[in-house]
């Protein structure tokens, strides 16, 4: 069954670093998104993005967050200058359609010190 | 703002019994629901997609009911087994008219059966 995949599993940074998560949605999606889940909280959407741009993007996803569709296949997420509170989980997804399930990956853990 | 609360937020059960998860959101604008189960540490899985025009939808032992008019989901599992234990969060996004339709989810549901 197709999957969405995300590398690394497991990101350690040093705060103000930069760092680069990595989300290859499944092939025939055309929806993608990130969230993130700090420990013990709810998941939270931070980013949509369509036909090649950020459809929506929430209170959270700042100017230090950006993300990429650079190759057709590959989505990412940066964030420029990490600070602790980054910290969390971050889950890529993708949907097919407007109507159609969210597909989520397995996560990266990023952990600032 | 949609806001999704559910519970109870943990619930401890015998193995083979039947259960209810409870789901609510407040703003009944809704494009559809999604049931998701979530391991420790791990992502999500989709169990179920309700579409807003539905009432319910099965997958083997599960169950999800939707009322839109009262605001609210169920999930029933039936014959609760050990490995069913994890969290299980709902998440609905708003029929704005618009095509990202973001998740909002609430804080979950912690799940344990126990042998």
């Amino acid at each position: 069954e197709p999957e969405v995949t995300q590398t690394p599993s497991h990101q350690v940074t040093q705060m103000g670093q930069e760092v680069i998560l990595r989300c290859v949605p499944i092939s025939n999606h055309l929806y993608f998104y990130w969230y993130r889940q700090i420990l013990g909280q709810k998941v939270e959407f931070l980013v949509s993005f369509y036909n090649n741009e950020i459809s929506e993007k929430s209170e959270i996803f700042d100017d230090q967050f950006s993300v990429e569709r650079p190759d057709g296949s590959n989505f990412t997420l940066k964030i420029r200058s990490t600070k602790l509170e980054d910290s969390a989980m971050y889950f890529c997804a993708s949907k097919a359609g407007a109507k159609n399930i969210q597909y989520f990956g397995a996560g990266t853990r990023l952990s600032v010190l | 703002k949609q806001e999704v609360t559910q519970i109870p937020a943990a619930l401890s059960v015998p193995e083979g019994e039947n259960l209810v998860l409870n789901c609510s959101f407040t703003d009944s604008a809704i494009y559809n629901l999604q049931w998701f189960r979530q391991d420790p540490g791990k992502g999500l899985t989709s169990l179920l997609l309700i579409q807003s025009s539905q009432r319910e939808q099965t997958s083997g032992r599960l169950n999800a009911s939707l009322d839109k008019s009262s605001g609210r989901s169920t999930l029933y599992i039936a014959a609760s087994q050990p490995g069913d234990s994890a969290t299980y969060l709902c998440a609905a996004p708003l029929n704005s008219g618009g095509s990202n339709y973001k998740l909002t989810f609430g804080k979950g549901t912690l799940l344990t059966v126990n042998p």
